[in-house]
């Protein structure tokens, strides 16, 4: 099976402006997860797809925002962009249905803002 | 925020040497995953335990799990300079939904 996808791989970006990064899960999975790292924060979890619907949502502004299509794949938004949110961020899907799963990274999106 | 703490923050060691890094949390965990990142790339998952286990295995990879003590270890054994990278845990409770420690910076030595 080929892995999780991410596009695109870097992103440069200025302050303001608003951007969108895409994920492609594994074939066959329906939960998508959004992380983002920092040297300062570390991994932080931004929010989770199933089936179209956000089930979880980490501790982040209205600015960050996202939505999965029917064929699972998912996107994410980061409007009127800041500094501080130059990072990596990295997609994950999960198999199962319910409950607690392994989760299979992407290579990330590393976001520049200047 | 951190779900807790991994120790230690950087390990430096000899090709051949064993290698262990601990993890200790904060909450009720459902399981707990060990993560390998090299340079800044993607997360390589590399075992899960769940916490009514104790200790599991994989290749040169042992894992334990304390639950009463909210910690867990990764031991890896034989090391090899490809296994330079940051190691992280990162655990799940009810929700899909992993909280990661700040990692351990292992650095293997030829």
């Amino acid at each position: 099976k080929a892995g999780v996808t991410q596009t695109p791989r870097y992103l440069i970006k200025t302050r303001g402006q608003q951007v969108t990064l895409s994920c492609s899960p594994i074939s066959g999975h329906r939960s998508v997860s959004w992380y983002q790292q920092t040297p300062g924060q570390g991994l932080q979890f931004l929010f989770e797809y199933f089936s179209e619907t956000q089930r979880n949502k980490g501790n982040f502004p209205g600015r960050f925002s996202g939505r999965q299509f029917s064929n699972s794949r998912s996107e994410m938004n980061v409007s009127t962009l800041e500094l501080g949110d130059s990072a990596l961020y990295l997609c994950a899907s999960s198999g199962r249905q319910g409950g607690a799963d392994t989760q299979y990274f992407g290579p990330g999106t590393r976001l520049t803002v200047l | 925020s951190q779900q807790g703490e991994e120790d230690p923050q950087a390990l430096s060691i000899q090709e051949g040497e064993n290698a262990t890094m601990n993890c200790s949390y904060k909450t009720s965990i459902n399981n707990l995953q060990w993560y390998r990142q090299n340079s800044g790339r993607g997360l390589v998952h590399l075992i899960l335990i769940r916490s009514n286990e104790r200790e599991k295995h994989s290749g040169r990879l042992r894992v334990t799990l304390d639950t009463s003590k909210k910690s867990s270890s990764l031991l890896i054994t034989a090391s090899r300079a490809a296994d330079t990278a940051s190691y992280f845990c990162a655990t799940m409770g009810g929700a899909q939904k992993l909280v990661f420690g700040q990692g351990t910076r292992l650095t293997i030595n030829p």
